[in-house]
């Protein structure tokens, strides 16, 4: 089985761009969440998306949005970069069924630098 | 969230048994325990989750304290590939729809010596 893919693997940019990052979850998970890891701020939530709709927000500002497409796939957008934007962004895909198991499998992450 | 409190970094020497601490005094009666590691450079991994109960998987085994304010995870034999940050994390207890996002810590770096 295919583990969760992000695309692509780096990424440079520079302040006041936008930024696109894909992510495709393993095949049947429903749900797809995102999260940004800095040397700061450690590994911190951004938002969580199941069945095309948001589930839950992380405190980040509106700058940071996402979106999920019927296949699941999952879409996370950054508009007017600033250099604190910086990051690993990670996704991570979970089955989203009532269960006690609902482990998250993470990707290898988007290492996006901001210059 | 209620919150764990971790080492930030422990060391422990190859095919030794690891023990790693965490507490989680406010811990509520719905919270799961779930730790996750992350290798260098890669996304997080699960590794273990319980409840009530101790847990052993292939990976490791999870013993939690009887009041749940405190669990181990404990690695039987750490080899050099288990150096990585471990992640101790409640998380409140599954519904459908919701994978319930992961609130992490700072984790403990865990140092595997050959």
């Amino acid at each position: 089985k295919a583990g969760v893919t992000q695309t692509p693997r780096y990424l440079i940019k520079t302040r006041g761009q936008q930024v696109t990052l894909s992510c495709s979850p393993i095949s049947g998970h429903r749900s797809v969440s995102w999260y940004q890891q800095t040397p700061g701020q450690g590994l911190q939530f951004l938002f969580e998306y199941f069945s095309e709709t948001q589930r839950n927000k992380g405190n980040f500002p509106g700058r940071f949005s996402g979106r999920q497409f019927s296949n699941s796939r999952s879409e996370m957008n950054v508009s007017t970069l600033e250099l604190g934007d910086s990051a690993l962004y990670l996704c991570a895909s979970s089955r989203g069924a009532a269960s006690s198991y609902n482990e998250q499998f993470f990707g290898p992450g988007t290492r996006l630098t901001v210059l | 969230d209620a919150k764990t409190t971790q080492p930030n970094s422990m060391e422990s020497n190859e095919e030794e048994p690891v023990h790693l601490p965490c507490n989680h005094s406010t811990i509520s009666g719905t919270d799961y325990i779930h730790w996750y590691r992350q290798l260098p450079s890669q996304g997080p991994e699960y590794v273990i989750h319980g409840l009530t109960s101790n847990v052993n998987n292939r990976m490791a085994s999870l013993a939690i304290a009887e009041d749940r304010k405190s669990s181990t995870l404990i690695l039987h034999r750490a080899t050099l590939r288990d150096a990585a940050v471990y992640y101790c994390i409640l998380r409140d207890r599954p519904s459908s729809g919701s994978a319930r996002q992961l609130t992490f810590g700072s984790g403990t770096q865990l140092t595997v010596l050959p």
